[in-house]
């Protein structure tokens, strides 16, 4: 069964837009929860991480928010331009594996 | 800047054919790591090594084997291919401790089995 649960699966959004990617987990012993964007013909490469001690993490136009809690994290794209038209992979780290989320598929249009 | 590469870029074999898919890494990384990528699925683990001949399976080892006989290097194995392996394999690599959660991809074999 998948560790960790994406959605949407793919997701359009204009120019300008904020566009935020939800995942979740069960497995409280996950110590770090990357994202990583992925264009076509390329390997995933890492966007941006957070570790579970964290409530959120912001780097230029992208945000992780981390709820503990409810064993959910989210990453927003403010200000969503047609240059981060990617797929986007959550996942979670534990005991050397890292266990990715089933992709969103993100298209910004212009 | 870490580079990761594999051997093809694409690959057509038969079923029943041993395939082999190298990676190489160039930044003296301790471990690499070998997914594959279907629609829907995300990546999936196949096996791992956290040092030279060392290898530790991942989610969905059968199928495939794996060899690490020096650090720089790690192959994945088909041992006789079949049609439900047709997928995008990737190969990755991460540092040791501290900085072991980075992973750097390589760009992909698109391996398609007839």
């Amino acid at each position: 069964q998948q560790q960790v649960k994406q959605s949407p699966q793919s997701l359009i959004v204009q120019k300008g837009g904020i566009s935020i990617i939800n995942c979740a987990y069960e497995n409280t012993a996950f110590d770090y929860f990357p994202w990583y964007q992925q264009f076509p013909g390329k390997g995933p490469a890492l966007l941006i991480a957070i570790r579970p001690d964290v409530s959120e993490k912001k780097e230029g136009r992208f945000t992780i928010s981390f709820n503990k809690s409810a064993k959910q994290f989210s990453l927003h794209i403010m200000d969503s331009q047609p240059g981060d038209s990617a797929t986007y992979f959550c996942a979670a780290y534990n005991f050397n594996k890292f266990y990715f989320g089933s992709g969103t598929k993100l298209n910004v249009k212009p | 800047d870490v580079k990761v590469t594999q051997s093809s870029r694409y690959l057509v074999k038969r079923t029943g054919e041993k395939v082999f898919l190298e990676c190489v890494q160039d930044m003296d990384h301790e471990n690499m790591f070998w997914y594959r990528q279907d629609p829907g699925l995300g990546l999936r683990l196949i096996y791992f090594s956290y040092d030279v001949k060392m290898k530790e399976k991942g989610d969905i080892p059968e199928g495939y084997s794996v060899s690490r006989e020096k650090k720089e290097r790690f192959s994945l194995i088909l041992e006789s291919a079949s049609t439900n392996q047709t997928s995008m394999y990737l190969c990755a690599s991460s540092p040791g401790p501290p900085a072991l959660y980075e992973q750097y991809f390589g760009p992909g074999t698109r391996l398609t089995v007839t």
